[in-house]
């Protein structure tokens, strides 16, 4: 286990509504990043926080939209949800103070199917 | 754009069998890759290959890099039930905040 924490595990929503989802870093982490990956697919990047700031985005609609809080712990935010937005939502926390310097640690990550 | 690009997609072996995979990439100002194991949810950290020739090991596992070709195999030998898995290969682009994914090798190990 890497110590990164993914709430909730999985959820179902419909088309047009909002989700959030949450991640703990690991201890002594500063950095995290989101990445969704789709059924058969690799991880595809969203975005990446630090210092409370997105320091990167992927390419990604602004209806994805996160926050990082002060204990370093971070929240992804997606509007008006779409069918292809069912997808595993992996949160990554490193201590690279932003850059990135190699090896990720990953959560468990969040299902969410949208229906 | 970069790209990470790997080989076979899926893959069936006996136990006992040898695998080799194989990611090739095209990336502006290449860092590092990494490979990654997938079991059920969270990717595992297997090895992290930044210079050429270089052969990392971790007890059957094994992998090494080809900068100039712009390759690199994971090795698994004597493959176990548990070897089963996605296996994810990433490249680190230099100055990026991200890693790029291929799609993985799905590897299923049968007794």
């Amino acid at each position: 286990e890497t110590g990164v924490t993914q709430s909730p595990t999985h959820l179902i929503k419909t088309r047009g509504q909002q989700v959030t989802l949450r991640c703990s870093s690991q201890s002594g982490h500063n950095t995290v990043s989101w990445y969704q990956q789709a059924l058969g697919q690799g991880p595809q990047f969203i975005f990446q926080y630090y210092r409370e700031e997105e320091n990167g985005r992927g390419n990604f609609p602004p209806r994805f939209s996160g926050l990082q809080f002060p204990n370093y712990s971070s929240e992804l935010n997606v509007n008006a949800l779409e069918l292809d937005d069912s997808a595993l939502y992996l949160c990554a926390s490193t201590q690279s103070g932003g850059a990135l310097t190699g090896e990720l640690f990953f959560g468990e990550g969040s299902r969410l199917t949208v229906l | 754009e970069d790209k990470v690009v790997q080989s076979p997609l899926s893959l069936v072996v006996h136990e006992g069998d040898t695998v080799t995979l194989n990611c090739s990439y095209e990336v502006t100002n290449f860092r590092s890759l990494l490979w990654y194991k997938q079991e059920k949810k969270a990717p595992t950290f297997l090895f992290m290959l930044t210079s050429s020739g270089i052969e990392k090991k971790s007890g059957r596992l094994s992998s090494i890099l080809d900068k100039k070709e712009l390759f690199s195999i994971l090795n698994i030998t004597a493959t176990q039930t548990g070897d089963s898995a996605v296996y994810l290969c990433a490249v680190e682009p230099g100055g990026s905040e991200k890693l790029v994914f291929g799609k993985g090798t799905k590897l299923t190990v049968n007794p």
